[in-house]
């Protein structure tokens, strides 16, 4: 069974410019959650999506900002680019039956975003 | 303060060793998540705990709800096991990391 999958791998952008980030999640868990890993930190919470419908949202500003698909599958979207957005994005699901995270998260490779 | 603080934040042991790693929280939970990290950046999840102990071969890990407080424990330590070790907890609906643990295992 296929895990977390998430595209692209690898990522370069310029300041000011838009992201799009995608993660599918492994089959039958309805739950997504993005995270920020800034390099030598631990990774921040953006957003968890359950069952389509945004659920928690992290410190994060509106340029941030993401769906969920009826298929489970998921993108987050950052606009207007900042220097300090160059981070590893990092998808997870899992089979929670709610959004309180109490199962195991499945994590998938992330994204490295790079914003010159 | 950190509602997530971990200890040591790096770790250097030789091969063979018992390694500890310890993970205190602030606010209640309602889990608890021990993750590995490694270079490059994947993670996977090692233990999910709301209560007591759990063991996965070398790996133990316990947590202390009324302390607040969760440990990681590696026996026979071996240099594969060297990465970074997160400690996050669930408080509703998202996990909050540690900074983590970087172990390094000599042979």
């Amino acid at each position: 069974d296929a895990g977390v999958t998430q595209s692209p791998t690898h990522l370069i952008k310029t300041r000011g410019q838009q992201v799009t980030l995608r993660c599918s999640p492994i089959s039958g868990h309805k739950s997504v959650s993005w995270y920020q890993q800034v390099l030598g930190q631990g990774p921040q919470f953006i957003f968890q999506y359950y069952e389509k419908e945004e659920r928690g949202r992290g410190n994060f500003p509106d340029r941030f900002s993401a769906r969920q698909f009826p298929n489970y599958s998921s993108e987050l979207n950052v606009n207007a680019l900042l220097l300090g957005d160059s981070a590893l994005y990092l998808c997870a699901s899992s089979l929670n039956q709610g959004f309180l995270l109490t199962y195991e998260q499945y994590f998938g490779p992330g994204t490295r975003l790079t914003v010159t | 303060k950190n509602e997530v603080e971990q200890s040591p934040q790096n770790l250097t042991a030789q091969e063979g060793e018992f390694i500890t790693i310890n993970c205190s929280y602030s606010v209640g939970i309602s889990a608890l998540h021990w993750l590995q990290q490694h270079p490059g950046g994947g993670i996977v999840s090692l233990f999910m705990l709301s209560s007591g102990k759990k063991k996965h071969g070398r790996l133990i890990a316990t947590i202390n709800i009324q302390e607040k407080h969760s440990s990681l424990h590696i026996t026979a330590s071996h240099p594969r096991d060297s990465a970074v070790y997160i400690c996050a907890v669930a408080l509703g609906e998202k996990l909050t990391f540690g900074t983590g643990t970087r172990l390094t295992i000599i042979p």
